[in-house]
């Protein structure tokens, strides 16, 4: 099976515009989860979606949105962004909720100037 | 909710030595932990994971043992080779619906 796959891998942007990143789960697999990584927070959970719903929010400013499709690809949504949204975006699949592997994708790179 | 501790920060051993990274954490309704390795420029790849219905499982050279009475885990890494140099992440959940928490990683080098 193919892995988890992320659009794009890297991303550069400026302060104050939005970004859109796309992530596609393994197939078969229902839920997807986001994570932020940095080096000084490590990886901070986002949301998660299973079935198009979303399931569980971290700790982020509602400016992080996401959603997910009736195939089960997922996309996340960064709008007024701040130089501190630099950072490693990481989307994690798994079959089920809670329990369950998560197989992460490559991550996408975004650089905020 | 929950919060995993994970030591050391960095680790530096010699190849063919082993290498222990240790985990923390604070919810006793926690039961999966599973280990994760990061090589630079990719995303983590999960290499072990233990439920608490058993205290170890080992895959070759890694293994993982759990304590749930003093609620830590650990990872071993026996016989390292420079191609284990990575970040190292531990994280657990209540396999419930709620999100895995992930410590904030151990730089492993191998040194040949």
């Amino acid at each position: 099976k193919a892995g988890v796959t992320q659009t794009p891998r890297y991303l550069i942007k400026t302060r104050g515009q939005q970004v859109t990143l796309s992530c596609s789960p393994i197939s078969g697999h229902r839920s997807v989860s986001w994570y932020q990584q940095t080096p000084g927070q490590g990886l901070q959970f986002l949301f998660e979606y299973f079935s198009e719903t979303q399931r569980n929010k971290g700790n982020f400013p509602g400016r992080f949105s996401g959603r997910q499709f009736s195939n089960s690809r997922s996309e996340m949504n960064v709008s007024t962004l701040e130089l501190g949204d630099s950072a490693l975006y990481l989307c994690a699949s798994s079959s089920g909720l809670g329990g369950e592997t998560q197989y992460f994708g490559p991550g996408t790179r975004l650089l905020v100037l | 909710g929950e919060n995993v501790e994970q030591h050391p920060s960095t680790l530096s051993v010699q190849e063919g030595d082993s290498a222990v990274i240790k985990c923390t954490y604070s919810d006793s309704a926690s039961n999966y932990f599973p280990w994760y390795k990061q090589e630079l420029g990719k995303g983590p790849q999960l290499i072990i994971d233990i439920r608490s219905n058993v205290g170890e499982k080992k895959d070759q050279r890694i293994a993982v043992t759990l304590n749930k009475t003093a609620k830590h885990f650990s990872l071993h890494i026996t016989e390292t080779q420079p191609e284990d140099s990575a970040v190292y992440f531990c994280a657990a959940s209540d396999s419930g619906n709620t999100p895995l928490v992930f410590g904030k990683g151990t730089r492993l080098s191998v040194i040949a």
